[in-house]
């Protein structure tokens, strides 16, 4: 069974510090790998894809991939209550097609204000 | 470009009704997904269809559900004889060619079964 493990939260933060979420996944064949948002009642949004090891950066976002240690991540920065959402982490699903993703159950993130 | 579209947003049924989701995807976009989302969890993939053909079932898409994309357009999701475990949000998911993996997801239909 492919799994994708994250914090279920809350993740709560003080606005302007810098939320940090994890994510490990059980596929080692695993190859692309993303962060989603999903406001409250909504539908998820893509954020942020990384497909190498490494750090990728984004505005106020950055992902960090390991792969040899099954682990990714998503730093945001100057964090704004704006950013306040659950934050799911998906990897393919290897074998699959490009859009069949395995999801996590999600970070639930809090930024006070 | 005005996004994935999917209709009805909410259905409440009664167990043993028969249901039926409607998802407009991105134009210009050929494959198309359907996931479907329980509260606290993340979406599971169910089937995933490029242009008019079907190429991928999850093994959660029991023999009461069928999706179609006729013309490979537009695409269904049924559901027969509801069950109460059925209730979720049904979200479809478009992905245009060139883009590895980056779904657009539409707003999702949500099914109560009473």
């Amino acid at each position: 069974q492919k799994e994708v493990e994250q914090n279920s939260g809350p993740l709560s933060v003080p606005e302007g510090a810098i939320a940090s979420l994890n994510c490990t996944y059980s596929d080692r064949g695993s190859q692309s790998f993303f962060w989603y948002r999903q406001y409250s009642g909504k539908s998820p949004e893509l954020i942020m894809s990384i497909y190498s090891n490494g750090d990728k950066e984004d505005g106020r976002f950055t992902a960090q991939l390991n792969k040899a240690s099954q682990y990714v991540s998503l730093l945001i920065r100057d964090s704004q209550p704006s950013d306040s959402a659950t934050y799911l982490c998906a990897v393919d699903n290897y074998g699959g097609s490009q859009g069949n993703l395995i999801f996590g159950k999600g970070t639930k993130l809090s930024v006070k204000p | 470009d005005t996004g994935v579209s999917q209709d009805p947003r909410h259905k409440i049924t009664k167990r043993g009704q028969n249901v039926t989701f409607r998802c407009d995807p991105i134009s210009e976009h050929n494959r198309l997904y359907w996931y479907r989302q329980t509260l606290g969890q993340g979406p599971e993939f169910l089937t995933y269809f490029q242009n008019e053909a079907q190429l991928e079932k999850s093994r959660l898409l029991s023999d009461r559900f069928s999706a179609e994309r006729p013309k490979g357009s537009f695409s269904t999701l049924e559901i027969q004889r509801t069950e109460q475990g059925d209730s979720a949000m049904y979200l479809c998911a478009s992905q245009g060619e060139r883009v590895t993996g980056e779904l657009f997801f539409g707003e999702g239909s949500r099914l109560t079964v009473l």
